[in-house]
């Protein structure tokens, strides 16, 4: 069925250190995995994305990583600040032409000074 | 290039009252998506619309419906509203599906947080 697990759901660093959050999907169609930032009170911005055709994707301090084969990708920030404090969730596509998207039930980070 | 719109900001409602929810997507998206969030949960796909028409629904009852306008905007309809229909209500847009990768970036609008008392 359609799923994903996000894991942890909080997650407490100090800030300079790294961040890693892990979803797995059930979908083996899926093939187009992004992150989402919700911030406190605002809408969810995409941080960065991946499809499956690659296997992993930097942007400065973000990271995500892709196993397809174990059905999992993850989402990792280095460097941390406090300003990356928020709730992340990760969602997959649903199939192969689909534009639905199955989210997981959201990490909330807290960096601290 | 102005992003998602979507109004009211806030709507208070009574139980079995009608809720309408408007949205407007990045221009040249024709793609909306409607999503439910309660509170302290994920995101729930309720509905897409694309090129005016119902493409997929999640698993929502038939009082939650909607439309697509021909300058693609879009509207969430909700009737009969229980108490649990409170939630905030997210608008996102896309692209049209392209290619055989499908999913197109979705953007999200500020939403539209409806209280049922």
């Amino acid at each position: 069925g359609e799923n994903v697990e996000q894991h942890p759901s909080t997650l407490s660093v100090q800030e300079g250190d790294s961040a890693v959050i892990k979803c797995t999907y059930s979908d083996s169609a899926s093939n187009y995995f992004p992150w989402y930032k919700q911030e406190l009170g605002k809408r969810p911005q995409l941080i960065i994305d991946i499809r499956s055709n690659v296997g992993e994707k930097k942007d400065q301090r973000i990271a995500v990583t892709l196993n397809k084969t174990a059905k999992h990708f993850s989402l990792h920030i280095t460097e941390t600040q406090p300003e990356d404090s928020a709730v992340y969730f990760c969602a997959a596509s649903l199939g192969t032409g689909f534009q639905k998207l199955v989210f997981g039930t959201g990490t909330r980070l807290l960096v601290s000074p | 290039e102005a992003g998602v719109t979507q109004s009211p900001t806030h709507l208070i409602k009574t139980r079995g009252q009608q809720a309408t929810l408007r949205c407007s997507p990045i221009s040249g998206h024709t793609s909306v998506y409607w999503y439910q969030q309660a509170l302290g949960l994920g995101l729930q796909f309720l509905l897409w619309y694309d090129e005016g028409e119902e493409r997929n629904r999640g698993n929502f009852p038939p009082r939650f419906s909607g439309r697509q306008f021909p300058n693609y905007s879009s509207e969430l309809n909700v009737n009969a509203l229980e108490l649990e229909d409170s939630a905030l209500y997210l608008c996102a847009s896309s692209l049209a599906v392209t290619g055989g990768w499908g999913t197109d970036t979705q953007y999200f609008g500020p939403g539209t947080r409806l209280t049922v008392l």
